[in-house]
């Protein structure tokens, strides 16, 4: 089992849909996190959860909404999305966000959003 | 603010010959620096970081780097590459906002290998 998992693997979603991108760490981290890949861009940070507390919302639309019931895991809800929201969208997480700027950062294999 | 640049966005090269992939940083603080590897519809790995101590770090696949503060660099090498290195390869460093650390990442350099 690997140590972040995310699911679904793909999805494809009308702009008119509501959909959720689900992610689960096995690691016994405390920080989760939610980046965005898109062709020929760096990747974004979108969201920073640091023992369940949102820390970092890096100006992202409010078509995306996160959720973080415990440290565990992580949902990124979708709503009304464009087709330039079509990325792959990846879930990392680390031991603790506000300590130890060298902790690793763990990803999971990403989700790839299809927005039709 | 930290930032990244990765100066080649493709590096093609033969199998078994070296390969170097560039990496400069921005930074006013304390560095550490990060090379993650992502291999097709995969998600990223951590290849090697540099924490403090000996400027050469070595990290999995045979892969190295070396951080050099006076270039504000962190270039990575290989001595001879494989086709299975054939991935794209992010340099990152840690910046500190708010309080909370997080990865700024550069935009990626292609590594193609060919026979």
């Amino acid at each position: 089992e690997t140590g972040v998992t995310q699911t679904p693997r793909h999805l494809v979603m009308g702009m008119t849909n509501k959909k959720s991108l689900k992610c689960e760490q096995h690691l016994g981290h405390n920080a989760m996190y939610w980046y965005k890949q898109s062709a020929k861009k760096p990747l974004e940070l979108m969201f920073v959860y640091n023992f369940k507390e949102q820390t970092e919302n890096n100006s992202v639309p409010s078509r995306f909404s996160p959720e973080c019931p415990n440290s565990s895991h992580l949902f990124l809800h979708l709503h009304t999305l464009q087709p330039e929201d079509s990325a792959l969208y990846l879930c990392a997480s680390s031991q603790d966000a506000g300590r130890g700027a060298g902790n690793t950062i763990y990803f999971g294999e990403g989700s790839w959003l299809t927005v039709v | 603010a930290q930032s990244v640049t990765q100066l080649d966005s493709q590096v093609p090269v033969f199998e078994e010959a070296p390969v170097e992939l560039r990496c400069n940083y921005s930074s006013s603080v304390s560095v550490y620096l990060f090379w993650y590897v992502q291999y097709p519809n995969q998600g990223l790995q951590l290849l090697l970081k540099y924490l403090s101590g000996s400027t050469l770090v070595k990290g999995i696949n045979g892969f190295e780097a070396e951080f050099n503060k006076s270039q504000t660099s962190f270039h990575l090498r290989k001595p001879s590459v494989h086709i299975s290195d054939t991935a794209e390869y992010f340099c990152a460093v840690s910046a500190r906002s708010g309080g909370y650390n997080k990865l700024i990442f550069g935009a990626g350099t292609r590594l193609a290998v060919h026979p």
